[in-house]
């Protein structure tokens, strides 16, 4: 099993200021298949980036990801007052399972 | 409207069953897999298995083998996740989670359910 682990736990950030999240991979993850989420206290996780760096339907353009094997990096490039949140990485090239990270916080300066 | 609407919380004691359902509409129901993800109080997200609507076919995460039973009713588009023999550590929101596609390399989840409480108390 691939285990994931992000990094910082927390980042604490004003708006305005550039967001970058790591996510770090056991093994590395077969054609980057690596997704990103946001989660916000009390709702579902939502969809940011999918293959290590495609954006989905409707994410703004401040949100990039990059990083290839074991290594992944979610940058926002500036920050608004609602990405403030949890987020989450997500391999899903290991058949047949798949695995979360355990999440980094961004939170208000 | 395509949508998964999951049924409402539940409150069990230990040792009992639960049965959570996944109601999807606006797509095609046995045209894709659907996933069971759950999220214990102010902890991170945790990958339980899937189902294969089409074929019934499943797989469960191995901390989940045993105790997890993942069914469908294609007649009315609904995935059911029963995980039995509940501890106080299950207390968690389960979620329903559909992928991009069936392939592999669209296993990242672009529709989910709002989530169902399953608490367990004695």
């Amino acid at each position: 099993e691939i285990v994931l682990t992000q990094s910082p736990g927390t980042l604490s950030l004003s708006p305005g200021e550039r967001a970058t999240l790591s996510c770090r991979a056991s093994q590395s993850v077969s054609s980057s298949y690596l997704a990103w989420y946001q989660q916000k206290p009390g709702q579902a996780p939502r969809l940011l980036i999918y293959g290590a760096s495609s954006r989905a339907t409707g994410i703004p353009d401040r949100f990039s990801g990059s990083g290839s094997g074991t290594d992944f990096t979610l940058t926002i490039s500036r920050l608004e007052p609602e990405d403030f949140a949890v987020y989450y990485c997500q391999q899903y090239g290991s058949s047949p399972h798949i695995t979360f990270g355990p999440g980094t916080k961004v939170d208000i300066k | 409207q395509v949508q998964l609407v999951q049924s409402g919380a539940e409150v069990k004691k230990p040792g009992a069953s639960v049965k959570v359902s996944c109601k999807a509409s606006g797509y095609t129901f046995t045209g894709y897999y659907m996933h069971w993800v759950r999220q214990a109080p102010g902890q991170g997200l945790e990958w339980m298995g899937w189902i294969n609507p089409n074929s019934g076919g499943t797989n469960y995460a191995q901390k989940f083998q045993g105790r997890v039973t993942m069914t469908r009713d294609t007649s009315i588009s609904t995935a059911y996740m029963e995980l039995s023999r509940l501890r106080s550590d299950d207390t968690a929101v389960y979620y329903c989670a559909r992928p991009y596609s069936s392939s592999r390399s669209g296993w990242y989840f672009d529709l989910w359910g709002r989530g169902t409480l399953v608490t367990v108390s004695s």
